[in-house]
């Protein structure tokens, strides 16, 4: 079964620091690889995609992520985050045999101190 | 982007009762929709895909009669969970597929049930 791995669970950075959160999954084939940003309080909102070509995806809020298809990684970064970057991030997978379903990882718990 | 409303936001219910969760699509039609739980601190767990239509199709290990998924019109499925338990105490989130993204997704704010 396909699965997705985000190693950190929790992070903690003082603004201004830059960020990496790593995201590996499991499945060999084409995948649509998403990352899910959930504020306190809010419902889940898209961050980025990356369905196909340059592998270098850049998001709202000045996130990006790197598709690296020989580690199965999509890791998002973020050069200098800030206090309002505080929120839960969700890396998903979805592979072109699940139809639109969607797999999700653990979720790391960002926390930025001001 | 695409809207997705849940409906109610949090519900608190006796031990024994049926709760009914809504979830619309508002700005666009939705031929599939997905359920999710979501236990503190923890990963969105797919519970079921919900097609307008016909049938829902439900993961390993979720009771299809206790968790009842009607998807009646393109714009509306209904998650009920039936004859509730303390252990189905969660967060509830449903999303709509965005018909011109294949696997993307937009999600709903979410339904916190307690059930006492």
């Amino acid at each position: 079964a396909q699965s997705v791995s985000q190693h950190n669970h929790h992070v903690i950075l003082s603004e201004a620091a830059s960020l990496e959160l790593g995201c590996n999954y499991s499945y060999g084939g084409t995948v649509n690889l998403f990352w899910y940003v959930q504020y306190p309080g809010q419902h889940l909102q898209l961050l980025l995609k990356y369905f196909s070509g340059d592998p270098l995806v850049k998001g709202i809020k000045g996130f990006e992520a790197e598709f690296i298809k020989s580690k199965f990684s999509f890791n998002l970064r973020k050069p200098s985050v800030q206090w309002s970057d505080t929120a839960e991030y969700f890396c998903a997978v979805n592979h072109n045999n699940a139809g639109n379903m969607l797999t999700f990882g653990g979720g790391t718990r960002l926390m930025v101190k001001p | 982007g695409a809207v997705v409303s849940q409906h109610p936001s949090r519900v608190i219910c006796k031990s024994g009762t049926s709760v009914k969760i809504e979830c619309r699509s508002l700005d666009f039609q939705a031929t599939t929709m997905f359920w999710y739980r979501q236990f503190p601190k923890q990963s969105l767990m797919l519970m079921a895909t919900s097609n307008e239509g016909s049938k829902a199709t439900y993961e390993q290990g979720v009771e299809k009669d206790k968790f009842l998924i009607n998807h009646a019109s393109l714009t509306l499925s209904t998650l009920t969970v039936t004859s509730a338990h303390p252990e189905d105490s969660s967060f509830y989130i449903c999303s709509a597929r965005d018909p011109g993204a294949p696997g993307e997704q937009y999600f709903g704010p979410g339904t916190r049930l307690t059930v006492t």
